[in-house]
């Protein structure tokens, strides 16, 4: 089976702009979760998704939104982007996404300038 | 109440020798202890996970033993090897949160 898969890998934006982040997760995964991983505070948790519903939501400014479609696939949202917000961005794939081991894809490493 | 506390931040360990990793929590709720391991430039792979109903899960030369009254839990790595150098990260989740709370992260490193 395929990993996790994560588009783009690499990303420079500028202050202000928005990005979108895209993964595809291993097939038959219904449960997309996202997670910021910075040097300073190590690995957030961003939302998780299920059957295109978002089941739970981090401590993240509403700047940081999510959505999954019918496929399961899922994309991340960061508008107005700030120089904090250079982190690497990690997805995750899992069955049904509760008490279950979650498979990690190589994350797309953000860069705000 | 929602944190997990890993420990040390850094390790250097001989090859050949025993790495020793330490997590603590606070919240009882946590019912799913996984340990991931990450290289510069990849994301977290999964290494070993335990649930609360046994001390000990050992696979290879990677252990985690599990101390549910003291709520601790800790990974060793067995005959560590200079290709065992990485991140190493535990977590912790329960049941209706659909998320993992992560440690802070340890770096080991294996001298050959």
């Amino acid at each position: 089976k395929a990993g996790v898969t994560q588009t783009p890998r690499y990303l420079i934006k500028t202050r202000g702009q928005q990005v979108t982040l895209s993964c595809s997760p291993i097939s038959g995964h219904r449960s997309v979760s996202w997670y910021q991983q910075t040097p300073g505070q190590g690995l957030q948790f961003l939302f998780e998704y299920f059957s295109e519903t978002q089941r739970n939501k981090g401590n993240f400014p509403g700047r940081f939104s999510g959505r999954q479609f019918s496929n399961s696939r899922s994309e991340m949202n960061v508008s107005t982007l700030e120089l904090g917000d250079s982190a690497l961005y990690l997805c995750a794939s899992s069955l049904m996404g509760e008490g279950e081991t979650q498979y990690f894809g190589p994350g797309t490493r953000l860069l705000v300038l | 109440q929602q944190q997990v506390k890993q420990s040390p931040q850094s390790l250097i360990v001989q090859k050949g020798g025993i790495s020793i990793i330490n997590c603590a929590y606070e919240n009882t709720a946590f019912d799913y202890f996984p340990w991931y391991q990450q290289f510069p430039g990849k994301g977290p792979a999964l290494l070993i996970a335990i649930r609360p109903d046994v001390s000990e899960k050992k696979e290879g030369r990677f252990t985690i033993s599990f101390n549910k009254s003291a709520k601790q839990f800790s990974l060793h790595i067995m005959d560590s090897q200079p290709g065992d150098s990485a991140t190493y990260f535990c977590a912790a989740s329960y049941s209706g949160t659909y998320k993992y709370i992560f440690g802070t992260g340890t770096r080991l490193k294996v001298l050959a």
